[in-house]
């Protein structure tokens, strides 16, 4: 079993619509949850970070950790065509490990 | 600010050839990375510094190698270009908060090997 297992998609969705992106892990030691969007010929850029379990908002973007179930989510609400991404969520375990990151979920907003 | 800056953007290089790629950082960031992304496979960390001087291996170090000999540069080496290099490469850095903390990335320097 993959670390970190990420849809890759594509994932194509209508403007306005909720979007939900999702990762799974296997390691139960990961605490520190981050997504990042990469839009194409671009480097990646953090959109959410969160510490352990629970939720966390940003605007239109919301993160979920749920450690129970070794399971983060990232719903878009109200998705516009710039939200057109790749969409790659990474963790990591405590200081001194490196970032895991899943292999990212390409989104696609169409106006 | 420019933040993390990568050069070149492309690249082109024979099997054989050799190359260095340019990461330089204007945040005085103490932690460097370099990271290769293969289409679906998402990003491998090569290596990586905590400071001037100090480097180490990654997941996946065979056939680069690395130097750090100012807080901003950390450039990356491939001495024997083979096929399986062809990639695109990232730079990223932080603060000295550690490994597991949040980085930011230079745009890619886009390498094909044939």
């Amino acid at each position: 079993q993959k670390e970190v297992e990420q849809d890759p998609g594509p994932l194509s969705v209508p403007e306005g619509a909720i979007v939900s992106l999702n990762c799974t892990y296997s390691n139960s030691a990961f605490q520190y949850f981050m997504w990042y969007r990469q839009y194409s010929r671009k480097g990646p850029e953090l959109l959410m970070y969160t510490y352990s379990s629970g939720n966390k908002e940003d605007g239109r973007f919301t993160a979920q950790v749920d450690k129970s179930s070794k399971y983060i989510s990232l719903f878009i609400r109200d998705s516009q065509p710039s939200d057109s991404a790749t969409y790659l969520c990474a963790m990591s375990g405590q200081a001194g490990t490196a970032l895991i990151f899943g292999k990212g979920t390409t989104l696609s907003v169409s106006s | 600010n420019a933040g993390v800056t990568q050069t070149p953007k492309f690249r082109i290089l024979k099997i054989g050839q050799s190359m260095t790629l340019q990461c330089t950082q204007d945040m005085n960031h103490n932690y460097m990375y370099w990271y290769r992304q293969d289409p679906g496979m998402g990003l491998k960390l090569i290596y990586y510094s905590v400071g001037a001087g100090i480097t180490d291996k990654g997941e996946v170090p065979n056939g680069y190698n690395v130097s750090r000999s100012t807080t901003e540069d950390f450039p990356l080496r491939l001495e024997l270009a083979a096929p399986s290099q062809t990639s695109v490469y990232f730079c990223a850095s932080n603060t000295g908060s550690g490994l597991n903390q949040p980085q930011h990335f230079g745009d890619g320097t886009r390498l094909s090997i044939l």
